[in-house]
């Protein structure tokens, strides 16, 4: 069963930069495909975006100008960029393991509120 | 962008009872390969979102046989055939024909 820990920013402020990152443990890392979902009373759950071992990306086109989701295959990584951030992006962030644009084994998520 | 709508919002069962929850999407999601890509997750009370079937009516690993899906085109199921304690959660559906879209939830709660 794969284990999936997320840290990162927890807090900032409008017009900053969101990051966070979500290690693999306990499962293979290659094959695979490596997403963000977040999820918040207003909007729900909402696809953010996925990356493969070979740094293959999808987007949400929604959020496409203002992430980046990159991958760091010697330690097991992905991590999340969301830049301008505002309101609006207050959610608990989810990383997750599947198959393209599909996620189907999801961390525990990380709440992130932007606020001033 | 593919909306999907679910209802009811909130559906009350008795245990042992059924329960059916519905799915419709703004547009057809068979895809050009011939294959529905349309998901079931269950989200229990401080969980994680679980997916239970994929592509319509083929469900995970591990899923009870109590779970089936149904549909096709647009208009979609989610039937438990006898409900437990343990089925109390919010039911969410997506599709990833098209970029993935989640549908607002069903919530399902013991009379």
């Amino acid at each position: 069963q794969v284990q999936l820990q997320q840290w990162g920013t927890g807090l900032l402020k409008p017009s900053e930069t969101l990051s966070l990152t979500c290690a693999v443990y306990s499962g293979s890392f290659s094959g695979h495909y490596w997403s963000w979902i977040r999820q918040s009373p207003e909007t729900g759950l909402e696809w953010i975006g996925d990356i493969n071992d070979s740094g293959d990306t999808n987007y949400n086109p929604s959020l496409k100008s203002r992430v980046t989701i990159s991958v760091d295959t010697s330690k097991n990584q992905f991590s999340l960029r969301l830049t301008s951030a505002t309101a609006a992006d207050t959610a608990l962030y989810y990383c997750a393991r599947g198959f393209p644009m599909v996620p189907i084994d999801w961390g525990q998520g990380l709440p992130v509120t932007v606020s001033s | 962008e593919v909306v999907m709508t679910q209802s009811p919002f909130s559906l009350p069962v008795t245990l042992g009872q059924p329960a059916s929850m519905s799915c419709n999407s703004s547009q057809s999601l068979i895809h050009s390969d011939g294959n529905t890509y349309l998901n079931w997750f269950q989200q229990r009370p401080g969980q994680s979102p679980r997916r239970l079937i994929h592509r319509v009516s083929h469900r995970d690993s591990g899923v009870p046989d109590r779970f089936s899906g149904s549909g096709s085109d647009t208009d979609f199921t989610l039937k438990i055939s006898r409900v437990e304690a343990g089925d109390v959660a919010v039911y969410y559906c997506m599709q990833n024909t098209y970029w993935p879209t989640f549908g607002g939830g069903t919530k399902v709660e013991i009379k």
